[in-house]
């Protein structure tokens, strides 16, 4: 199994509908953490979870909302997006150690709104 | 200002060639420093961490300035599978990564 595995890898979904997307990491990591990439923009921080607990919001519209159940899973349920949420979500984990923290990241899930 | 900045590029270089990229950071605070590879369509992968004495792995090599808060990368004897972007990214103490936006390189034949 790889080390941060997201699913689904490309997702279209309409305005009006729900839909979520799932990370899992097989790295005993304890943390982790959704970025989102619009084209030709930086990666932008959106959630981070530290040990379960939300650690940072990144004023993140309500339409994203993320949900860790435990250390190994996160998710982010979505509901009416609009066009410019579609981009390339990426999930990344690490182990949190003071002084030195690279994240693993997942392959992404290619979101297009219509 | 960006906490982390990049030049875009692209640079372009033929084989063979070193090239070097430069980044900035803006918080004096930051304790650790990556640079990340991605290439297209592709998720980020780490690259290479950056100390402060300056590491080498093969032909890259990383350095940290503390002092004027810049990050390099030095590729030598580049090859055309070099051809990404590569990201400069600082542990800014908010748990969690920031990344800069990248500098694109393209080696040609």
């Amino acid at each position: 199994e790889t080390g941060v595995t997201q699913t689904p890898r490309h997702l279209v979904m309409g305005m009006t509908n729900k839909k979520s997307l799932k990370c899992e990491q097989h790295l005993g990591h304890n943390a982790m953490y959704w970025y989102k990439q619009s084209a030709k923009k930086p990666l932008e921080l959106m959630f981070v979870y530290s040990l379960e607990e939300r650690v940072e919001n990144n004023s993140v519209p309500s339409r994203f909302s993320p949900e860790c159940p435990n250390s190994s899973h996160l998710f982010l349920h979505l509901h009416t997006l609009q066009p410019e949420d579609s981009a390339l979500y990426l999930c990344a984990s690490s182990q949190e150690v003071a002084g030195n923290t690279e994240a693993f990241f997942g392959q992404g899930t290619r979101l297009t709104v219509v | 200002r960006k906490e982390v900045e990049q030049d875009p590029g692209p640079f372009n270089v033929p084989e063979g060639a070193t090239v070097a990229f430069n980044c900035t950071y803006s918080n004096s605070a930051s304790q650790s420093f990556f640079w990340y590879r991605q290439d297209c369509r592709k998720e980020p992968k780490l690259l290479m961490s950056v100390y402060s004495s300056g590491n080498e792995d093969g032909r890259f090599t990383a350095q940290l300035n503390r002092a004027s808060q810049y990050i390099s990368l030095l590729i030598r004897d580049s090859k055309l599978s070099d051809s990404a972007t590569y990201l400069c990214v600082a542990h800014t103490g908010r748990r969690a990564l920031t990344f800069g936006s990248g500098t694109r390189l393209q080696v040609q034949p």
